[in-house]
């Protein structure tokens, strides 16, 4: 079962664009996190942004939440080349009576150089 | 530097066997979880643990088992590979109990089931 879900599943930009992924989830959630998979490697993380927050920044990432749409998006601003990779949401779901992280099924951003 | 290491990084075995794949931390973090991550499903949550002899069932466990006798390490045990096992696996920690806190993720071990 997905909570997170991300859109667009995949995203060609040039160097130097913006890039927006979004992220729509069912449930109410206390926390939404994204993280970054670059191929072959493990999931690393980029940013956690809580439910009475509205957006977040680090670097060239600008995450946004509204928790009233249920919907987040991660913003990249002037993309390189090594922001190539695939980028996931995930929310924490209620599982068992204790929460657990739930992963969408991701967004591959491909930046040309 | 801490960082999480799984073994073997690619393994194939064939239906029927026992396959235990390994998962090593140096954060000390008492949370641990396996994944496993599957074209058009994302990660899904198969075992976590969070702490020393505590083991957890999560969303997918049927045929994997996990067991906890340090803090620095959780096998995935796969009792009898089927060729649905075919994945790749991922194991990450945490600091933080549950959803609340950053997942650190090792490079993951391809599995492959013939």
């Amino acid at each position: 079962s997905q909570q997170g879900e991300e859109d667009p599943q995949a995203l060609s930009i040039q160097e130097g664009e913006n890039a927006t992924m979004n992220c729509s989830y069912k449930t109410s959630i206390n926390n939404l996190q994204w993280y970054r998979q670059n191929s072959g490697r493990g999931l690393v993380h980029l940013i956690l942004i809580r439910s009475n927050e509205r957006e977040k920044h680090s670097g060239r990432l600008r995450v946004t939440l509204d928790t009233s749409k249920k919907s987040s998006s991660l913003l990249i601003t002037a993309s390189r080349a090594a922001d190539t990779a695939s980028y996931f949401c995930a929310t924490d779901a209620k599982m068992d009576s204790s929460y657990k992280l739930i992963f969408g099924s991701g967004t591959r951003l491909l930046v040309r150089p | 530097d801490a960082e999480i290491t799984q073994s073997p990084r690619h393994k194939i075995t064939e239906t029927g066997r026992q396959v235990t794949l390994a998962c090593h931390q140096t954060w000390n973090h008492n949370n641990m979880f396996w994944y496993r991550q599957d074209l058009g499903h994302g990660l899904r949550l198969i075992h976590y643990s969070y702490g020393v002899q505590d083991t957890n069932k999560g969303e997918v466990s049927d045929g994997y088992s996990v067991s906890r006798s340090n803090t620095e390490d959780l096998p995935l045990t796969l009792e009898s590979a089927a060729s649905s096992q075919t994945s790749v696996y991922f194991c990450a920690s945490s600091a933080v109990a549950g959803a609340q806190g950053t997942q650190y993720f090792g490079p993951g071990t391809r599995l492959t089931v013939l």
